[in-house]
């Protein structure tokens, strides 16, 4: 079966820092990618989505980027780390090309900025 | 365009009593529908989809969704809640469209009550 796993679970880093989260899936190949990031008490946001290595679309301009440097594994990065950036991060897979197919996430990332 | 509505940003039932969560959408094509469930701190998890074929679809826990054409509804339902079904539930259209593009819902914050 798939799995996705999400690490750390929890973070906290001062203003300017850099930052990278790590995503990777299992028991699958050629998946879609996510990363979203969910404000307190709010929806998700689509972050960067990816249909394959190296291949990369960012949904929103931000301090953020995102690589996916082997088949299923995908990284959340910043080189300075804003006030802003605070929040809950999920990364997911899809199966490729197929809008019938769910979405299947992990337990996401807690980011605080201080 | 592709768009989807959670009618209710909160919902208090008594454990219990039936459980009813709205979503409507919008969409240019045959679109897939899914309901997924989060509990604090942790990702989302999917509760069930429609891709076109039973209108009536039953997931996990007990919980069910209708999918009305006509109404361009598909309302999340239980007939009896329970306390561990407190959470927020988000509602997903997804269509493929030259490319596929997946919206969320805004999300709907379930209590339940003892």
């Amino acid at each position: 079966s798939q799995t996705i796993h999400q690490w750390p679970a929890t973070l906290v880093q001062p203003v300017g820092s850099p930052l990278s989260l790590e995503c990777t899936v299992e028991g699958t190949s050629n998946p879609n990618l996510y990363w979203y990031r969910q404000a307190a008490g709010r929806g998700l946001q689509l972050l960067f989505y990816s249909v394959g290595i190296g291949q990369i679309s960012s949904e929103v301009p931000q301090n953020l980027s995102a690589s996916r440097p082997q088949d299923r594994q995908f990284i959340l990065s910043s080189k300075k780390l804003l006030l802003s950036d605070s929040g809950f991060y999920l990364c997911a897979w899809s199966v490729m090309t197929h809008s019938n197919q769910p979405q299947h996430f992990g337990d996401g990332t807690r980011l605080s900025i201080l | 365009a592709q768009s989807v509505t959670q009618l209710d940003s909160h919902v208090s039932v008594s454990e219990g009593t039936p459980v009813l969560l709205r979503c409507n959408y919008s969409s240019s094509y045959s679109p897939s529908l899914f309901w997924y469930v989060q509990h604090p701190n942790k990702g989302l998890q999917l509760l069930l989809k429609y891709t076109s074929a039973a209108t009536l679809v039953k997931g996990i826990n007990g919980f069910e969704a209708e999918f009305k054409k006509s109404e361009t509804s598909f309302h999340l339902t239980k007939p009896s809640a329970h306390m561990s079904d407190a959470a927020e539930y988000f509602c997903v259209v997804s269509e493929e469209a030259g490319g596929f593009k997946t919206i969320f819902g805004a999300g709907t914050r379930l209590f339940v009550k003892a």
